[in-house]
């Protein structure tokens, strides 16, 4: 157990609807970040934040967004959803969120959406 | 539960050397997949190489190979003629069914 938690663990919605993904980091760390995980591609990147702040921006669509709340849990919102948008969508956090030495992420189970 | 552990936080490598990264994991499915993905500091994960352990032979990418022992439930990654821009955090991963779990990441430093 990472000591990361997401939810929901599963999740089926239908094209053009719109979610909301939930993530706790660790006890202590600042840094979130959120993952796709398709079954064509690997694991991509889509965004971090550092403390309620946006810190880098990856391969995340318009139709996304994500904020990081005071309490530093992390929601990642999917909205008009496309078949495509099918994955599993990972969170990760660590301490700091910076490029440098003993920073380690620690992913959390991940939450699958399945667009029908 | 399955879990994935990589018990080296940090390695160095000097540029042309060979440098081995360890992965062990737990489980007690018979079939999945294991996969080691690169990160380097844009932060981007890129997928190095991929194992089906239904697969007795080890899986090679160019530099990039691992060793495989299902038995052992070990999935060593060995980069050959290490390079600069080899220099990133490296994460094992272990996926059966699509619960796919992540060990802590090993940072390697290949320096000049």
């Amino acid at each position: 157990d990472s000591g990361v938690t997401q939810t929901p663990k599963h999740l089926i919605t239908a094209t053009g609807q719109r979610v909301t993904l939930r993530c706790s980091p660790r006890s202590g760390d600042l840094s979130v970040y959120w993952y796709q995980q398709s079954l064509d591609q690997g694991l991509q990147f889509l965004i971090q934040y550092y403390n309620g702040e946006e810190r880098a921006k990856g391969n995340i669509l318009e139709r996304f967004s994500a904020q990081q709340f005071p309490d530093l849990h992390s929601e990642l919102n999917l909205s008009s959803l496309e078949l495509g948008d099918s994955a599993l969508y990972f969170c990760a956090s660590s301490v700091e969120g910076v490029w440098g030495p003993q920073e380690t992420q620690y992913f959390g189970p991940g939450t699958r959406l399945l667009v029908l | 539960a399955q879990t994935v552990t990589q018990s080296q936080p940090e390695m160095s490598v000097q540029e042309a050397e060979t440098v081995t990264l360890s992965c062990t994991y737990d489980t007690s499915e018979s079939n999945y997949y294991l996969f080691w993905y690169k990160q380097p500091p844009s932060r981007q994960m890129i997928l190095v190489i991929r194992q089906e352990a239904y697969k007795q032979q080890n899986a090679t990418e160019n530099r990039f190979s691992v060793n495989f022992q299902k038995a052992a439930k070990s999935f060593s990654l060995k980069i050959s003629d290490s390079q600069l821009g080899d220099t990133a955090m490296y994460f094992c991963a272990f996926d059966n069914n699509n619960d796919m779990r992540f060990g802590a990441g090993t940072r390697l430093t290949v320096k000049p």
